[in-house]
């Protein structure tokens, strides 16, 4: 079956540190897998993507992700963090060859200034 | 361009009452999502549709029903709500080709 991991309920870094939000999956075949970023009483906004290629993935506000096809992972990292990073992070595969999307339980980001 | 809308943004329902959630998309997607945010369980996906006139179940459809009789909309409804069902309701869309998911504000349900 497709699942999605967040080891990380919470992850806590200084403003101007590098971030990391961990991210393994498990699915058959090709992955498509995503990062969306939830601020308080909003909707998901996507973040980045990957779907094939180049394994550093780039994506909004200066995040990028890893895939890692052998550790089948998928780090969210930025290289310098902002207080208005805080937020919760969810990772997502989609379902094999459906439509449907799995996503994991989330990471919520504190940056502390 | 108002993206995805959801109607109401609040609702408070006494155990057996019923209601429908409506999320509207100005983006002419085919794709259209229901799924229920829960502490610590992250997003699940209660019923999808693949286009107008489609729907199928998700990860958590029990107590739900829905309906896209629009292209632009689809509809998320309780026929005898539970407090169960005590959740933020997010609707999601997306185009064709496209993979990724354009999300609306969320509804917040509480029922008592």
């Amino acid at each position: 079956a497709q699942s999605v991991a967040q080891p990380e309920d919470q992850v806590n870094v200084a403003e101007g540190n590098p971030l990391t939000v961990k991210c393994t999956y498990s699915v058959s075949g090709n992955p498509y897998l995503f990062w969306y970023v939830q601020y308080p009483n909003r909707g998901l906004q996507f973040l980045l993507k990957y779907i094939t290629g180049d394994n550093l993935v780039k994506g909004s506000y200066g995040f990028e992700a890893e895939f890692n096809k052998s550790q089948t992972s998928f780090h969210l990292k930025k290289p310098s963090a902002l207080v208005s990073d805080s937020a919760l992070y969810f990772c997502a595969v989609r379902d094999g060859g459906t439509y449907k999307y799995i996503f994991g339980t989330g990471t919520r980001l504190k940056v502390l200034a | 361009n108002a993206g995805v809308t959801q109607t109401p943004k609040f609702r408070v329902l006494k155990t057996g009452q019923s209601m429908t959630l409506l999320c509207a998309q100005d983006m002419n997607h085919e794709y259209m999502y229901w799924y229920r945010q829960d502490p610590g369980m992250g997003l699940r996906l209660i019923h999808y549709s693949v286009g107008e006139g489609t729907t199928a179940k998700g990860e958590v459809p029990d107590g739900y029903n829905v309906s896209r009789l629009k292209k632009q909309n689809f509809l998320l409804g309780l026929e005898s709500a539970a407090p169960s069902q005590t959740s933020v309701y997010f609707c999601a869309s997306k185009e064709t080709v496209v993979p990724e998911q354009y999300f609306g504000p969320g509804t917040r349900l509480t029922v008592t």
